[in-house]
């Protein structure tokens, strides 16, 4: 079965600490992956995405993300985290003309 | 624009009544698509429009749901003989055929007492 794994259920951080948030995916070809971000009392908002090409993608608001093939991960990356990062943040795949969304990773950012 | 609207934000039903949600998309987003989504999970696919054309459904997408979206435009999904499992959040989202970058409107939050 095609499923996207985000093993980090919650994560805290302090403010202006580094962050990655884990994230596989199965079911092999090149996957077209994305991570969103759902803000409390906001819609799902697009950070960025992989389809092809440079394995280092760069998103909005700092983000990035880094498609590992050998390890089918496709995680994200901010060097300091703001307050204003706290949020759910999910990993998705494309396949087939459906999108496939992890579990999603709770943030929490410390003062 | 203005993005993706959905109506209503909230609504609170008793089991076995009929809802309906409307989507209003992008307007030149071709695909809409709608997804379920349960505290603690990650949004799951229930079906999708190309223009007006359903291409397809999520086999969580039992007899009593059907979705429509008569001129390519907004779309409906019906929930029929409502069950208390079907609490959750609905949401909905558009994009262009030619990319895969969904925008997503603000969800309606179904309550079934």
């Amino acid at each position: 079965a095609q499923s996207v794994t985000q093993p980090d259920i919650h994560i805290t951080v302090s403010e202006g600490a580094s962050l990655e948030l884990r994230c596989n995916y199965s079911y092999g070809a090149t996957p077209y992956l994305f991570w969103y971000v759902q803000s409390p009392g906001q819609g799902l908002q697009l950070l960025l995405k992989y389809f092809s090409g440079d394995t280092l993608v760069q998103g909005i608001k700092g983000f990035e993300a880094e498609f590992k093939r050998s390890q089918s991960s496709f995680n994200l990356r901010k060097p300091s985290v703001h307050w204003s990062d706290a949020a759910e943040y999910f990993c998705v795949r494309y396949n087939f003309n459906k999108f496939y969304f992890g579990s999603g990773t709770k943030l929490n950012v410390k003062p | 624009d203005t993005g993706v609207s959905q109506d209503p934000r909230h609504k609170i039903t008793k089991r076995g009544q009929n809802v309906t949600f409307r989507c209003d998309p992008i307007s030149e987003h071709n695909r809409l698509y709608w997804y379920r989504q349960t505290l603690g999970q990650g949004p799951e696919f229930l079906t999708y429009f190309q223009n007006e054309a359903q291409l397809e459904k999520s086999r969580l997408l039992s007899d009593r749901f059907s979705a429509e979206r008569p001129k390519g435009s907004f779309s409906t999904l019906e929930i029929q003989r409502t069950e208390q499992g079907d609490s959750a959040m609905y949401l909905c989202a558009s994009s262009l055929s030619v990319d895969y970058e969904q925008y997503f409107g603000p969800g309606t939050r179904l309550t079934v007492t």
